[in-house]
C-alpha cells in the first residue's frame, strides 16, 4: 500500500517571498506519478504541478517547481514570489501506473497562508 | 474550459435515508472517481469506475454504496442508508487516460447527516 505523508499542517509566508512544503510517500512500484493539487477555500482541487516518476528532471510551472528525490521518496513544493491567491491547502498525492484507472493517495495536506 | 460539475452543493438528510449524489464527469474521459473528505481530515479514495464497471474500491465502499454511469454523461453515488459517519465532502473527479496521470475534480457536494 502507498502512503503519503506531509508533515507541516499549516505554513505561512510572506508575500513575494518563497516557501517550501514538504511531501514524502512511501511505495514499492516503479512506475507512479507524483502530484500537487490546491485546493482554495470552498473550491475543487486543481492541479498544481505533476512528476512523472521515471523523469530525474524536476517539474516546473511558473511560479512552483518540485525537489523530487527518489531515492529518498521525497516531492517537496516551491513557490516563488508568494501571492495571495496561493493562500489555500496544498495537498501532495501519488499514483501508481496501473492498468485498470489510477487512484491519487493523498497527503494530510498543508494550509498555506500568504500574508500581505 | 470544460469541468466537473457535482449536485447537490450541500444535502442534509436523516440517518437512514438513501441519498444519491451527480456528476457530470469531463465528456471525453474515461476513468471516473468518487473520493470524500471527513471535515479535518484527508481525501480519501472510495471508488473508481472504467469501461462501465468499477475497477477498483476502497475498504469505505462497502454494500451501503453503489456508482452508477446510467446514460454515458452522469456518474452517480447512491448511499442506500446514511449513517452520521457518512457526512462529509464527496468528490467527483475524472481523467481522460490512464498514464496522463491527472485527475479533474468537482467542487464537491457536502452530506450532513442528522
Amino acid at each position: 500500500a502507498q502512503t503519503v505523508t506531509q508533515s507541516q499542517p499549516e505554513m505561512s509566508v510572506q508575500e513575494a517571498e518563497t516557501v517550501t512544503l514538504s511531501c514524502t510517500y512511501d511505495t514499492s512500484e516503479s512506475n507512479y506519478y507524483l502530484f500537487w493539487y490546491k485546493q482554495p477555500p470552498s473550491r475543487q482541487m486543481i492541479l498544481v504541478i505533476r512528476q512523472e516518476a521515471y523523469k530525474q528532471q524536476n517539474a516546473t510551472e511558473n511560479r512552483f517547481s518540485v525537489n523530487f528525490q527518489k531515492a529518498a521518496k521525497s516531492f517537496s513544493l516551491k513557490i516563488s514570489d508568494s501571492q495571495l491567491g496561493d493562500t489555500a491547502m496544498y495537498f501532495c498525492a501519488f499514483m501508481a501506473d496501473m492498468e485498470y484507472g489510477n487512484k491519487l493517495v493523498f497527503g494530510a495536506g498543508t494550509i498555506l497562508r500568504v500574508k500581505s | 474550459e470544460p469541468e466537473v460539475t457535482q449536485t447537490p452543493s450541500h444535502q442534509v438528510t436523516q440517518m437512514g435515508q438513501e441519498v444519491i449524489l451527480r456528476c457530470v464527469p469531463i465528456s471525453n474521459h474515461l476513468y471516473f472517481y468518487w473520493y470524500r473528505q471527513i471535515l479535518g481530515q484527508k481525501v480519501e479514495f472510495l471508488v473508481s469506475f472504467y469501461n462501465n464497471e468499477i475497477s477498483e474500491k476502497s475498504e469505505i465502499f462497502d454494500d451501503q454504496f453503489s456508482v452508477e454511469r446510467p446514460d454515458g454523461s452522469n456518474f452517480t453515488l447512491k448511499i442506500r442508508s446514511t449513517k452520521l459517519e457518512d457526512s462529509a465532502m464527496y468528490f467527483c473527479a475524472s481523467g481522460r487516460a490512464r498514464n496522463t496521470g491527472e485527475l479533474f475534480f468537482g467542487e464537491g457536494s457536502r452530506l450532513t447527516v442528522l
